[in-house]
Parts: C-alpha cells; structure tokens; sequence
C-alpha cells in the first residue's frame, strides 16, 4: 500500500480499558506524528517522532497516552484506563523531510475509539 | 462511517459555480499553510498548500490565497463539482522544526446538483 495505514479502524472500549492503535507510516518517511479529532472539530496535535526519537509529545492529554516508534517505522499509541472523554478519532499522519520533499502531511484513514 | 462537521459553518453551493472558504489563522509568525479536504469517514486529505514569501498559488482547479497583514487564507474551487462535498479545514505550521500543523476548525462545503 502506499498511503499511511492505521488500525484499528474502529475501537469500542469499556472505561477503565486500556488500547493500543497502530499507525503503519508510508514506507520511508523519516516523520511521524498523531493528531486527535473530536466530533467537529479540527485534528488537534499529539505527538512527534522523528525516526526512533519522540522529539515532541507537548500534545498529550494526560500520562494515560503514550506513544512509542521503536524501530522507527511503525507507531503505537496507547491510552491507559480510558477515560469517556478519550472518545475521538485518531489521525496518523507522516513526512519525508530527508529527499527535498515538501512538508505535506500524510494522513491516514484515522481509528474512531469510543469510551462507553 | 462516522460525520465529520456536524455544527461546523456550512457553505451550500450550486454545482458549477465557484466555491471560497475563508479561515483565518493565529500566528504571525506561521510560514507554511495548506488546505486538507476530510470526507466523512476518512482522514484529511491534501488538496494545497502556500509557504509565506508568496500570496497566491494554483493548482487544478484550486487556487490559495494568503493574506499575511490579517492573517487570512482562503480557498477557492472553481467549477465546483459533487465530489468536492466534503469538510475542509486550513492548517499552519508555526515555522520551527517540528513540523507540528495547527488546523482550523473547518467549512462544510454542500455541493447542490
């Protein structure tokens, strides 16, 4: 494939829960980054990576998220003890800075977790 | 699939006609821009963008303005077609090296046939 992949593509957690959504970033971008969206709103920034390092996580909620990119491809976030207000979709977007490309971000089709 | 934008601002156009979207943004200092259009059920997807040392870009179909004395950018679809209903949200990066985008709170654009 060649676009940003993410899954699962639809979450339903009981609260108390704790998921895991996987971002798999187009195949060679150095930079990858999570966004979260409420219902009518705009993405709204999470975390960065920029291959391995998460050089940015100014964006999360709470110490209940946590992301991690440990070999500098594919991405996980974590949401510990979810929370009815954790309810939103999860973007993934990346970049290639390294080849002269430009900044565009690539999104994903996103993971809709809902706390019930 | 989900429904993105459910209280956002609503343009309703006729097919063929021109589109703008308007959104402002909220730093002087922002240096690169662009335009993502969000079908329901879909991430954002790009449709342009404009880095600050310039104040018009086209594409197909697309044109971007920006005003950098009131920070305004607008997009312009010419010939708008029922495929352009969508969500369309503004983003800006705030120039450090992060690459971090803030985006707009978006336009519902509604394309009558």
């Amino acid at each position: 494939g060649a676009g940003v992949s993410q899954s699962p593509r639809y979450k339903v957690a009981k609260r108390g829960q704790d998921v895991a959504l996987r971002c798999d970033p187009i195949s060679g971008h150095v930079s990858l980054f999570w966004y979260q969206q409420a219902l009518g709103q705009g993405p709204e920034f999470l975390t960065y990576f920029q291959n391995e390092a998460q050089l940015d996580k100014s964006g999360l909620p709470s110490d209940r998220f946590f992301a991690e990119r440990p070999e500098g491809s594919v991405s996980t976030l974590k949401i510990q003890r979810t929370q009815q207000e954790d309810s939103a979709v999860y973007l993934c977007a990346s970049i290639n800075i390294l080849h002269g490309g430009t900044d565009t971000q690539y999104f994903g089709p996103g993971t809709r977790l809902t706390v019930l | 699939g989900e429904s993105v934008g459910l209280h956002l601002p609503t343009l309703s156009v006729q097919e063929g006609d021109n589109s703008i979207i308007n959104c402002a943004y909220s730093n002087s200092a922002s240096d690169y821009f662009i335009w993502y259009k969000q079908e329901s059920g879909k991430g954002p997807q790009f449709i342009i963008d404009i880095r600050s040392n310039m104040d018009k870009r086209q594409g197909q179909r697309v044109t971007v303005l920006l005003n950098k004395t009131v920070k305004h950018l607008s997009l312009q679809i010419a010939a708008t077609q029922p495929g352009d209903s969508a969500v369309y949200f503004c983003a800006e990066n705030m120039g450090d090296s992060s690459y971090k985008l803030i985006f707009g709170s978006g336009t519902r654009l509604l394309v009558r046939p």
